[in-house]
């Protein structure tokens, strides 16, 4: 079947750094992908709609300046968190539609210290 | 604003009795429901879906109700198994099959042999 695949699963960096996060879909192609995160004991949030050469849809309240989403080819979308801070401590994941199902990535858990 | 409310953190069954998570929207134009399956450190799985057109579907051991006058569904497995244990979301959808989910907090489930 579809399969999302994301790198890496853990990250852990220092206050005021960047970070990317990959989405990769792995044997379809996919426009769109999405990018969701999960604080602890709460749902998964929709941050964005990564669209596939242009420019991602950020949902209310977040902030594109902070969260940089590129998604230059069919299979890869990126997630930055810049300048990173300890509240974006979280649980992100991607997803995307593929044969008619919606696909998650493993998800990437990243701690800012 | 939670669209889509588990207000269930958490259930415990015994192995070999049914399953039943609860999940209820307050949007009335969401016209597609779906639960996901997530263990630790892993993005969710798709488990099943329904149409608002529908009140039941059934797959296997997994069936899930809809009771849009209520807008209210469930997720009923019978027989549960120790491999069900794992955290349910529930997400709805605006448009029939649309990309965009709205998830809700999610239920931890425990299945007891």
């Amino acid at each position: 079947g579809a399969v999302v695949s994301q790198h890496p699963s853990r990250v852990i960096c220092k206050s005021g750094t960047s970070v990317k996060i990959e989405c990769r879909s792995l044997d379809f192609q996919a426009t769109t992908m999405f990018w969701y995160r999960q604080f602890p004991k709460q749902s998964l949030m929709l941050m964005a709609t990564s669209n596939e050469g242009s420019k991602a849809t950020y949902e209310q309240g977040v902030e594109k300046d902070k969260f940089l989403i590129n998604h230059a080819s069919l299979t890869l979308s990126t997630l930055t968190v810049t300048s990173a801070h300890p509240e974006d401590s979280s649980f992100y994941i991607c997803s995307a539609w593929g044969a008619g199902e919606l696909f998650f990535g493993e998800g990437s858990r990243l701690t800012v210290l | 604003d939670q669209q889509v409310k588990q207000n269930s953190p958490s259930l415990s069954v015994q192995e070999g009795r049914i399953s039943i998570l609860n999940c209820d929207y307050t949007n009335s134009m969401f016209d597609y429901f779906l639960w996901y399956k997530k263990y630790p450190a892993e993005g969710p799985t798709f488990l099943i879906s329904i149409s608002s057109i529908k009140d039941k579907n059934e797959d296997g051991r997994f069936t899930v109700f809809l009771n849009k006058s209520a807008k209210h569904l469930s997720l009923h497995i019978v027989p549960s198994q120790p491999g069900d244990s794992a955290v349910y979301f529930c997400a709805a959808s605006y448009n029939q099959g649309a990309q965009k989910l709205v998830f809700g907090q999610g239920t931890r489930l425990t299945i007891n042999p």
